[in-house]
């Protein structure tokens, strides 16, 4: 069946580093692709989507670009800050079935 | 804003006594779904209603049960709760369009203690 994988976290960067975070996916004919970002203690936010293949989504510094060929969205940002210490999930989501999560990546970032 | 919200942010009960977390939703969007998330997973959907229409994850147990009343509303009811079930519940809402990017909006969550 369909499925996300994520790099293993923690990550831990320091304030204005680069951030890559790997997310590869399994599937069949041709998902949607969603990054969701978790704050401690509350509920998941879209972080941004590409909905076909070549599509890059993009939000708050945040861009993942959906690539087929490698079957890959992987979430990047310039430099991070302090606040963008979350848990952030990859996710897929087929016509008419509910999302694939991946089992989160967390980010801390220090000053 | 329209938006998803839960009731209680943080619901403590007892093992084995009955508990009710609920779902509101003012997007109007027709398809509610509940999610369990341990710490430090991702979350696992439990059940969702198209509609009216409920449909069960086949691995869900059946200690949980879920009722729709209305549009808004969307409950989870977890008839005898044991200490595996303490959790993040999440309720989430989309609207289904065909062909749609099927994106979901989620509540804040829940989070159930079980003493």
């Amino acid at each position: 069946g369909d499925s996300v994988t994520q790099m293993e976290g923690p990550v831990t960067l320091s304030e204005e580093a680069f951030l890559t975070i790997n997310c590869t996916y399994t599937a069949t004919g041709y998902p949607s692709l969603f990054w969701y970002v978790q704050y401690p203690g509350e509920g998941l936010q879209l972080l941004l989507k590409a909905t076909k293949a070549d599509d890059k989504g993009s939000n708050k510094g945040f861009e993942a670009t959906y690539r087929k060929e490698t079957t890959s969205f992987h979430l990047e940002k310039g430099s991070v800050q302090v606040s963008d210490s979350a848990v952030y999930f990859c996710a897929l989501k087929q016509a008419g079935t509910a999302l694939i999560f991946g089992k989160g990546t967390t980010l801390s970032v220090s000053s | 804003d329209a938006m998803v919200i839960q009731n209680p942010r943080y619901q403590v009960t007892q093992f084995g006594k009955p508990v009710t977390l609920s779902c509101s939703q003012t997007l109007n969007h027709n398809v509610m779904y509940w999610y369990q998330q341990k710490s430090s997973q991702a979350p696992k959907l439990l059940f969702h209603y198209y509609d009216k229409d409920f449909n069960n994850e086949a691995d869900t147990p059946d200690n949980f049960q879920s009722r729709r009343p209305n549009t808004s509303f969307c409950f989870l009811d977890i008839r005898s709760p044991g200490l595996g079930d303490a959790a993040m519940y999440l309720c989430a809402t989309s609207r289904a369009i065909a062909g749609g990017p099927g994106e979901q909006f989620f509540g804040p969550g829940t989070r159930l203690t079980v003493l």
